[in-house]
């Protein structure tokens, strides 16, 4: 069955940075885009990246762009998020998701893994 | 703010139909791109409920949705208590995904 786990999370202080992984299983990881969508505290829901099955193409929301990056390794089966520069608005669950093919949706979520920036 | 336009609260009586609506503009739902829906309960990652007008293997046929023009729109018959959650809508087209703030619905 497909599974995404999160992990890397944790407590960070502001202009920090920390890495964020995703192990994926159940799936030709290959096969498909992902992305990284956040909710911070009793909020909603807010995206942040995705990344082509190949990793030839990402796109990241205006509130991480330059300062987060998005990566794969497929022969691991894993994606990262890079988040650099951290600032307290970045406090939230972060998770990774699958995107199944067309039409595109995600369709599987990982579990989330909690980044709170603070000093 | 969120580009996608969703009614902050709806509630209803267990065996009532509600419709959740979801507003965008023609550069996002009225253009080319995938519409969704998503529940989340409370603690929980979300679950994908509605892609298109279809449903993914194993949710129950009381939820289905319809797109029309720049708006979206969930509806949930039939109501049960465990439908109360927060329903999201999003819009993808490929390079970038909008997702709605998000509803709150109250089985009373």
């Amino acid at each position: 069955q497909v599974q995404l786990v999160e992990s890397g999370g944790g407590v960070v202080q502001p202009g920090r940075s920390l890495r964020l992984s995703c192990a994926a299983s159940g799936f030709t990881f290959s096969s498909h885009g992902m992305h990284w969508v956040r909710q911070a505290p009793g909020k909603g829901l807010e995206w942040v990246a995705v990344i082509w099955y190949d990793g030839s193409y990402k796109y990241y929301a205006d509130s991480v762009k330059g300062r987060f990056t998005i990566s794969r390794d497929n022969s691991k089966n894993t994606l990262h998020l890079q988040m650099n520069s951290l600032r307290a608005e970045d406090t939230a669950v972060y998770y990774c998701a699958r995107e199944g093919n067309l039409p595109p949706r995600l369709d599987y979520w990982g579990q989330g893994t909690l980044v709170t920036v603070s000093s | 703010q969120s580009a996608l336009t969703q009614p902050a609260s709806v509630s209803g009586s267990p065996g009532q139909s509600i419709t959740i609506s979801c507003a965008g503009a023609s550069s996002d739902l009225g253009s080319y791109s995938y519409v969704s829906w998503y529940q989340q309960h409370p603690g929980k990652a979300p679950k994908l409920m509605i892609y298109e007008s279809n449903r993914p293997s194993g949710v129950s046929h009381r939820f289905s949705g319809t797109k029309s023009g720049n708006a979206a729109s969930l509806t949930i018959s039939g109501l049960q208590p465990e439908d109360e959650a927060h329903y999201y809508c999003t819009s993808y087209t490929g390079s970038r995904l909008l997702i709605g703030g998000g509803t709150k619905l109250t089985v009373l």
